[in-house]
């Protein structure tokens, strides 16, 4: 079964911080580039990270620039998200998903299939 | 950045209604287009990409339409499942930008 298991959340004090892991089984990791998303109670989603299949490509939302680095271990199958600095607005469910990019005309869409398998999801919570 | 919205935020409908939400980016983006679906409590779900194409076993009942700057998706038949909230996303450009969502109820 494809499946993406997310862990490490949990509760933080502000200033503090905490690294996300993301487990993937039944399918072929390093095939895939990789999303870190979250959503705040009540709110949409927010897309914060992405890498791709081999570490070449990396892309932060402004939001987490410079608090916030995505990494990968493809021996390992897993996914990172290493958080500093975290602020009472980082409060989220944290999602990590897979995508596929493709070319088209020459040009690479590194997300053009969206993404297709998804966590469940870990709770951090930033609160004194 | 290109920002998504989404219309309307919310919509109130009934078993067996068509119901048609729409999505414009901010500037051209071809067909580069998501939707997701997410019910309470669980993760989002992707319907359809590339604007048009629907994703593996999703019921035949969602369509998505549109290119450039405007976007739909529309359930031909609303069944009780469907009942949920609805992201759109552009996939054209970095960073991925999700629509605000619309929340779609049981009338």
């Amino acid at each position: 079964e494809v499946q993406l298991e997310e862990s490490g959340g949990g509760l933080v004090q502000p200033g503090g911080s905490l690294r996300l892991s993301c487990a993937a089984s039944g399918f072929s990791f390093s095939s895939y580039g990789m999303h870190w998303l979250r959503q705040a109670p009540g709110k949409g989603l927010e897309w914060l990270s992405y890498i791709g299949r081999d570490d070449d490509i990396i892309y932060n939302a402004d939001s987490v620039k410079g608090r916030f680095t995505v990494s990968r271990d493809n021996a390992k199958k897993s996914l990172y998200l290493q958080m500093n600095s975290l602020r009472d607005d980082d409060t989220a469910v944290y999602y990590c998903a897979r995508t596929l990019g493709a070319s088209i005309f020459g040009v690479r869409y590194p997300f053009y299939y969206g993404m297709d398998v998804w966590g469940q999801g870990t709770t951090v919570t930033v609160s004194s | 950045d290109i920002q998504m919205t989404q219309s309307p935020s919310s919509l109130s409908a009934s078993a067996g209604d068509r119901v048609t939400i729409t999505c414009r980016a901010s500037q051209g983006i071809s067909r580069h287009l998501i939707w997701y679906q997410q019910k309470p409590g669980k993760a989002p779900n992707l319907l359809i990409y590339g604007a048009s194409y629907l994703q593996s076993g999703v019921p035949s009942r969602f369509s998505g339409s549109g290119s450039e700057t405007e976007f739909a998706l529309t359930i031909s038949s609303l069944q009780l499942e469907d009942f949920a909230t609805y992201y759109c996303q552009q996939t054209y450009s970095a960073p991925p930008t999700f629509g605000q969502g619309t929340k779609l109820e049981i009338k």
